[in-house]
């Protein structure tokens, strides 16, 4: 049983190009999260999904978009990558209310 | 909007040696909240949970009270252990439809033999 998992684990980009992150997960979730998690911020939520189709803007989404077209994938895109954007991304999905969030093992993104 | 507060690190204890560590909360409504934890390299994973007011979640002797007369959800553990070293995050959930996953900023415990 994978879980949650990200593509790529590591990347290095150069100012204004473009990448999609790509989240998979095989527990039937209807939740879906991508966060950034930068030292001492904590992680900070960009954009989520409350089902296939659906997105809606978290505490940072500026500078990235997602797309929700399967269930069991969430793709993060990076349009016009900026310094700003170096960090760790994290993707969690969840059943429902209350319930425990997964976490995928990230993606170390460096913009130069 | 919904918000976690918790205290700022590190925090440094001998092994043995009683854990607290502190989470407030802000939220409309009733959420549900957590404590994740999260060691070095790896991604984060449920330590426990809370889904109602008075409700006390446990695990691996870590333990946390929902007081919602407080608005907090403390962390506490009776006894550290070295292996305990990690960054735990406070978060919570709110129960609409909308479901979203808010986390503190992270509280990195260091445990010394």
């Amino acid at each position: 049983n994978a879980g949650v998992t990200q593509t790529p684990k590591f990347r290095v980009l150069k100012t204004g190009q473009s990448m999609t992150l790509l989240c998979a997960q095989d527990m039937n979730h209807e939740y879906m999260y991508w966060y950034r998690q930068d030292p001492g911020m904590g992680l900070r939520l960009i954009h989520y999904s409350v089902g296939e189709g659906t997105t809606a803007k978290g505490e940072v989404p500026d500078g990235y978009n997602v797309s929700r077209l399967k269930k069991q994938n969430f793709l993060l895109g990076l349009e016009s990558a900026a310094p700003s954007q170096t960090s760790v991304y994290f993707c969690a999905s969840r059943r429902g209310t209350g319930g425990e969030a997964f976490f995928g093992q990230g993606t170390r993104l460096t913009v130069v | 909007g919904d918000s976690v507060t918790q205290m700022e690190g590190p925090v440094t204890l001998s092994e043995e040696a009683f854990l607290t560590i502190n989470c407030t909360y802000t939220a409309t409504g009733y959420p549900s909240l957590f404590w994740y934890v999260q060691y070095p390299g790896e991604g984060l994973q449920l330590l426990l949970k809370a889904t109602k007011a008075d409700d006390k979640g446990s695990n691996k002797g870590f333990e946390a009270t929902y007081r919602k007369e407080t608005t907090s959800f403390h962390l506490e553990k009776g006894s550290v252990q070295v292996s305990d070293s990690a960054v735990y995050f406070c978060a919570l959930s709110d129960n609409t439809g909308f479901q979203k996953l808010v986390f503190g900023t992270g509280t990195r415990l260091l445990v010394s033999p």
